[in-house]
């Protein structure tokens, strides 16, 4: 089946700091991908669509500025959290379409961000 | 505008028994409904997604789920709970196009023995 990894999957950081997560389709092309964003025992918001080659679209809310997003290739997206602050510690999934006639979502599982 | 609501925040069951865990949505069109389970600290595994046809979907581990369209609903059903079934089940509805997914709050299953 699809497969969806992401990359660190923890990591934790000095406040100011950049992270970079990494999410990949192993083993299909994924012209769009999700970011999602969950706080404990919260469910999942999106933050997110990241579609390749072109720029992501946000969410209302969602500081573009902060939550750099990059899609270079039909596998790889790329969400890096700038100047981190421990507000922004969370759980971080992405998810990435599959393709067909509904896209499925397929979901990584999820990079652990403790900033400290 | 899309929202799902998961009435029960925890549910506990005996091993053994049978489980329902209610999903309601709100879509002004035709629904793209799924369940999904996640354990701790893990990603979101599908286990069975409804697009068309019959109401009563079968998915993996078990696990169906019954649409209706009067009610709005798309609970989901188990009718012997094992131990390795606790977990949080998020209830997602999706558009037909877009394909963004609004996923529910959750319901945490926990498993009595």
């Amino acid at each position: 089946g699809a497969v969806v990894s992401q990359h660190p999957s923890w990591v934790i950081c000095k406040s100011g700091t950049s992270v970079k997560i990494e999410c990949r389709s192993l083993d299909f092309q994924a012209t769009t991908m999700f970011w999602y964003r969950q706080f404990p025992k919260q469910s999942l918001m999106l933050m997110a669509t990241s579609n390749e080659g072109s720029k992501a679209t946000y969410e209302q809310g969602v500081e573009k500025d902060k939550f750099l997003i990059n899609h270079a290739s039909l596998t790889l997206s790329t969400l890096t959290v700038t100047s981190a602050h421990p507000e922004d510690s969370s759980f971080y999934i992405c998810s990435a379409l599959s393709g067909g006639a509904f896209n499925e979502q397929f979901f990584g599982p999820g990079t652990r961000l403790t900033v400290l | 505008a899309q929202s799902v609501t998961q009435p029960d925040i925890h549910i506990t069951v005996s091993e053994g028994a049978s489980l329902e865990l209610r999903c309601n949505y709100s879509y002004g069109a035709t629904p793209y409904l799924f369940w999904y389970v996640q354990s701790p600290g893990q990603g979101l595994q599908l286990l069975l997604k409804y697009f068309s046809g019959d109401t009563l979907v079968q998915g993996i581990k078990g696990f169906e789920a019954e649409f209706k369209r009067s009610q709005s609903s798309f609970n989901l059903r188990k009718p012997s709970v094992h131990w390795s079934d606790a977990a949080e089940y998020f209830c997602a509805v999706g558009a037909i196009y877009g394909n963004k997914l609004v996923f529910g709050a959750g319901t945490i299953l926990r498993v009595k023995s």
